[in-house]
């Protein structure tokens, strides 16, 4: 089992939708998590932070964070051409202490 | 302006060469890090340091080198021994160990 795991897409959405992301981690002892966005060729870019359950919202974005079933998810609404990306999730193991990526969701918004 | 640099942004190394990317960050941050990424994977940790002197091994360390002399360098050598080096490289730098990390632009490694 991946210990941090992503659906690798491609997800698309239509602008102004909605586009939900979803991460799930094995590690029940992780307390922190982070969404990252990276463009095509270019390094990854936090966007998110989020250490406890519930949901943690910023402009557009909002992560959402459920401990007891160990999934983060990332909302973005209204969606832009400008968020087509890849987003990697990230969490930091309290086991291995250190920060572990998932492999990322491919994510398209069609104008 | 504050951030993470790195050099070169392309590199192309021969057969059984060594090569040295660079990563400077300005931020004042006491960690630094190693990131490998290969097409469609997610990103893996290659080495990591959490004060001057002192660094980590990372899950992919074998054929790597690294070094921290000063706060804000933390070098990578790709060594001969790498044997599949051709990869996209990210350096990061985070206040504390493993909090929020902060990534450089990144070096594209290529073997030719």
């Amino acid at each position: 089992q991946k210990e941090v795991e992503q659906n690798s897409g491609p997800l698309s959405v239509p602008e102004g939708a909605i586009a939900s992301l979803n991460c799930t981690y094995s590690d029940r002892g992780s307390q922190s998590f982070f969404w990252y966005r990276q463009y095509s060729g270019k390094s990854p870019e936090l966007i998110m932070s989020i250490y406890s359950n519930g949901d943690k919202e910023d402009g557009r974005f909002t992560a959402q964070l459920n401990k007891a079933s160990q999934y983060v998810s990332l909302l973005i609404r209204d969606s832009q051409p400008s968020d087509s990306a890849t987003y990697l999730c990230a969490v930091i193991s309290s086991w291995a202490y250190d920060m572990r990526f998932g492999a990322g969701t491919r994510l398209t918004v069609k104008p | 302006d504050g951030g993470i640099t790195q050099s070169p942004k392309y590199l192309f190394r021969k057969e059984g060469q060594n090569v040295t990317l660079s990563c400077e960050q300005n931020l004042n941050h006491d960690a630094m890090y190693w990131y490998r990424q290969d097409p469609g994977q997610g990103l893996r940790l290659i080495y990591y340091s959490q004060i001057v002197n002192d660094f980590q091994k990372g899950d992919i360390a074998e054929g790597y080198s690294v070094s921290r002399e000063k706060k804000e360098s933390f070098p990578l050598t790709v060594t001969s021994a790498q044997k599949n080096p051709t990869a996209f490289y990210l350096c990061a730098s985070s206040i504390g160990l493993f909090t929020e990390a902060f990534f450089g632009q990144g070096t594209r490694l290529t073997v030719v």
